[in-house]
C-alpha cells in the first residue's frame, strides 16, 4: 500500500527564515510526486511535479527536490503570503492514476 | 495553468434536501475527475473516481446511493448529495486530470445542512 508522510505537521517561521518541509513516501514504483498549496477554504493549487530522483523544480521562493524515499520543499526567505498548507501526493506506476495524499504541513510565516 | 471551476462555492439547505455540485474543466478535456471530502484541518479524503462515460468507482465506506456522481462529458462531472443530513455537512472538492497528468482542483463547495 502506498504511503505518504509529511513532516512537520505545523511550522511557524519568521519572515525571511528559510526552512524545508519533508514528504516521505513508500510506493511500489513512482510515476510522479506532486506538491500542492492549499489556502483556507480553497482547493489545492498545483505547484510542482517531480518524476525521478535528483530532479529539482523551482518557483519563486519554493524549490522542490526528490530522492528515492523523500521529497523536500525548500522555502527561501518566506513571506507572510507563503502561509498555507502544503500537500504532497504520490502516484504509482501501473493500475489507476489515483494519487495518495499526505496530511499536509501547515505553514505560518509571521511578519 | 489549468482551470477547474466548481459551483456552487457555498450551500446552506434544510435536512432532507438534495444538493448538486458541478465541476467543470474549463481549458482541457478531463478523462478522470475525482471527488474529495475534507474535514477541518484534515487532509483530502477521496470519495470516488469518475471516468467520462462510465460509472464512478467509490471508495470503501462511501455510499453510492447517497453520493451520486455523473461524468457526462470530458469537461463536466456532478456530485449530488441525496437527502442530505447534518452529518453530510463538509467541504467537498473536485479535481480533474487527463492521462496521469497532475490533478487540478476546483475551489471547493462548503455544504452546510441545517
Amino acid at each position: 500500500e502506498d504511503q505518504v508522510t509529511q513532516s512537520p505537521e505545523a511550522l511557524r517561521l519568521q519572515e525571511g527564515e528559510s526552512s524545508s518541509l519533508n514528504c516521505s513516501y513508500t510506493v511500489s514504483g513512482l510515476r510522479g510526486l506532486f506538491w500542492y498549496r492549499q489556502d483556507p477554504g480553497k482547493g489545492p493549487e498545483f505547484l510542482f511535479t517531480l518524476y525521478s530522483a535528483g530532479e529539482e523544480k523551482e518557483k519563486e521562493r519554493l524549490k522542490a527536490t526528490l530522492t528515492k524515499k523523500e521529497s523536500f520543499l525548500h522555502i527561501t526567505a518566506p513571506k507572510p503570503e507563503d502561509s498555507a498548507t502544503y500537500l504532497c501526493a504520490v502516484q504509482a506506476v501501473g493500475g489507476s492514476y489515483i494519487p495518495t495524499f499526505g496530511r499536509g504541513t501547515s505553514l505560518i510565516v509571521h511578519p | 495553468g489549468a482551470v477547474v471551476s466548481q459551483h456552487p462555492s457555498w450551500v446552506i439547505c434544510k435536512s432532507g434536501t438534495s444538493v448538486k455540485i458541478e465541476c467543470r474543466s474549463l481549458d482541457f478535456q478531463a478523462t478522470t475527475m475525482f471527488w474529495y471530502r475534507q474535514f477541518p484541518k484534515q487532509s483530502l479524503m477521496l470519495m470516488a473516481t469518475s471516468n467520462e462515460g462510465s460509472k464512478a468507482t467509490y471508495e470503501q465506506g462511501v455510499e453510492k446511493d447517497k453520493f451520486l456522481i455523473n461524468h457526462a462529458s470530458l469537461t463536466l462531472s456532478t456530485l449530488t448529495v441525496t437527502s442530505a443530513h447534518p452529518e453530510d455537512s463538509s467541504f467537498y472538492i473536485c479535481s480533474a486530470t487527463s492521462l496521469g497528468q497532475p490533478q487540478h482542483f476546483g475551489d471547493g463547495t462548503r455544504l452546510s445542512i441545517l
